[in-house]
């Protein structure tokens, strides 16, 4: 298996609402993460996650939180966002080993609307 | 600060080569070029990366220049499922995460 898969691949959710973004790989990779792009811009680092602890936050507001229950998982959760966090949410994952020259294997994203 | 500068856009006829070009004169010596690429509402792919040498795969070839401060993707025959955002990024292999910056538009004419 050499992909990641992120589910739903289509989210609608109100200003109250909870939801959870769920990102799922196979290949032993020990390294996650959560970019969030725009229409028209490039992917934005969010989160990393390195042998299933948070390693770097981008300074991404509360309402955005991560959890990593295990190596292979990986979920955004996901409460009073804003308009303006509607969004395609990709998940990545590659090999964590210092010297690695192992690219990331990303997921086909979320695509977020926040009404 | 981007670290790299690539032309926001080029065009390529199908079948001839698509040669992306990325000036990054501010590398260090332990960072490598790598070039991903995202289709049209698509996660990013990696293609190909490099630290001095020429590289090339079943993808592409990364041509590097000898003071390392610009490099050039070329897909040899481009065809329209080579239109997409080719992104061009260095980093110290292992040990940052991927930044990506605004990177070129290709699009592929038929």
């Amino acid at each position: 298996d050499t992909e990641v898969t992120q589910t739903p691949k289509h989210l609608v959710m109100g200003m109250t609402n909870k939801k959870s973004l769920k990102c799922e790989q196979h290949m032993g990779h020990r390294a996650m993460y959560w970019y969030k792009q725009k229409a028209k811009k490039p992917p934005e680092l969010m989160f990393v996650y390195s042998y299933e602890k948070l390693s770097i936050n981008e300074s991404v507001p509360s309402r955005f939180s991560p959890e990593c229950p295990n190596s292979s998982l990986l979920n955004l959760h996901l409460h009073a966002l804003q308009p303006e966090d509607s969004a395609l949410y990709l998940c990545a994952s590659s090999q964590e080993n210092r010297g690695s020259n192992y690219g990331y294997t990303f997921g086909s994203g979320t695509r977020l609307t926040v009404v | 600060d981007a670290k790299t500068t690539q032309p926001p856009s080029m065009d390529c006829a199908e079948g001839r080569a698509a040669n992306l070009p990325c000036n990054h004169s501010t590398i260090s010596g332990n960072e490598y070029v790598y070039w991903y690429r995202q289709i049209h509402s698509q996660g990013p792919q990696y293609i190909i990366h490099g630290l001095k040498n020429n590289e090339t795969n079943e993808m592409a070839s990364l041509i590097i220049t000898e003071d390392r401060k610009s490099s050039t993707l070329i897909l040899p025959h481009a065809t329209l499922r080579d239109t997409a955002v080719y992104y061009c990024i260095v980093r110290v292999a292992g040990n940052t995460p991927l930044v990506f910056g605004k990177g070129t538009r290709l699009s592929v004419i038929a």
